[in-house]
């Protein structure tokens, strides 16, 4: 089993609407959870991050972290074609090694 | 956060060579890392960069194929040895200074081995 499994999608949505992302996980020890934008032919860029669980919010992005069911989502509101990306969420836990998911692509479209 | 710059962007190289991969980072860092990325899967952790002292390799990575320096805070480079077509990918590079959520990643090397 993964450590982190991710739905690779791709997603495709019409522009203004919400999107959900979703991790699962295994490793009960993961403490971190952050998300990372990745443009094409570019590295991934830091969005959010939450410890624990817990909601967390960013202007139109929201990181939930449910470690019950060991879940997390980013939610989008009011998609933008500029959110047209790859998606990735990373864990850790007391170590410096993070454990990413395989990226789900989403596209905006006008 | 870390603005990270990395050297070449792309390269195309002939199987049997080798590449070397600069890492510059706009601030002093403590840790420096190495990924592999490959389509469809996940970023995979090559080793961490330790300033003054031998990588930390991770399990399916070795010295004598990814030899890594690290001579300060702020620069690193990654080697791909003995290159084989499996070697193409993207290499990334990343950078911690402060918490452990904290890793920024520059903007990745293109390699493609013929």
């Amino acid at each position: 089993q993964k450590e982190v499994e991710q739905d690779p999608g791709p997603l495709s949505v019409p522009e203004g609407a919400i999107v959900s992302l979703n991790c699962t996980y295994s490793n009960s020890a993961f403490q971190y959870f952050m998300w990372y934008r990745q443009y094409s032919r570019k590295g991934p860029e830091l969005l959010m991050y939450t410890y624990s669980s817990g909601n967390k919010e960013d202007g139109r992005f929201t990181a939930q972290v449910d470690k019950s069911s060991k879940y997390i989502s980013l939610f989008i509101r009011d998609s933008q074609p500029s959110d047209s990306a790859t998606y990735l969420c990373a864990m850790s836990g007391r170590g410096n090694q993070f454990y990413f998911g395989t990226g789900t692509s989403l596209t905006v479209i006008p | 956060s870390a603005v990270i710059s990395q050297k070449p962007s792309r390269d195309i190289c002939q199987r049997g060579t080798s590449l070397t991969i600069q890492c510059q980072v706009d601030s002093q860092v403590t840790m420096m890392f190495w990924y592999r990325q490959q389509p469809g899967q996940s970023l995979t952790l090559i080793a961490t960069a330790n300033q003054g002292s031998e990588a930390t390799y991770e399990s399916g990575f070795v010295i004598d194929k990814f030899p890594i320096s690290r001579p300060n805070l702020t620069f690193s480079t990654l080697t791909v040895s003995n290159m084989s077509p499996e070697d193409s990918s993207i290499y990334l590079c990343s950078a911690s200074g402060g918490g452990i959520y904290e890793q920024y990643f520059g903007p990745g090397t293109r390699l493609t081995v013929t």
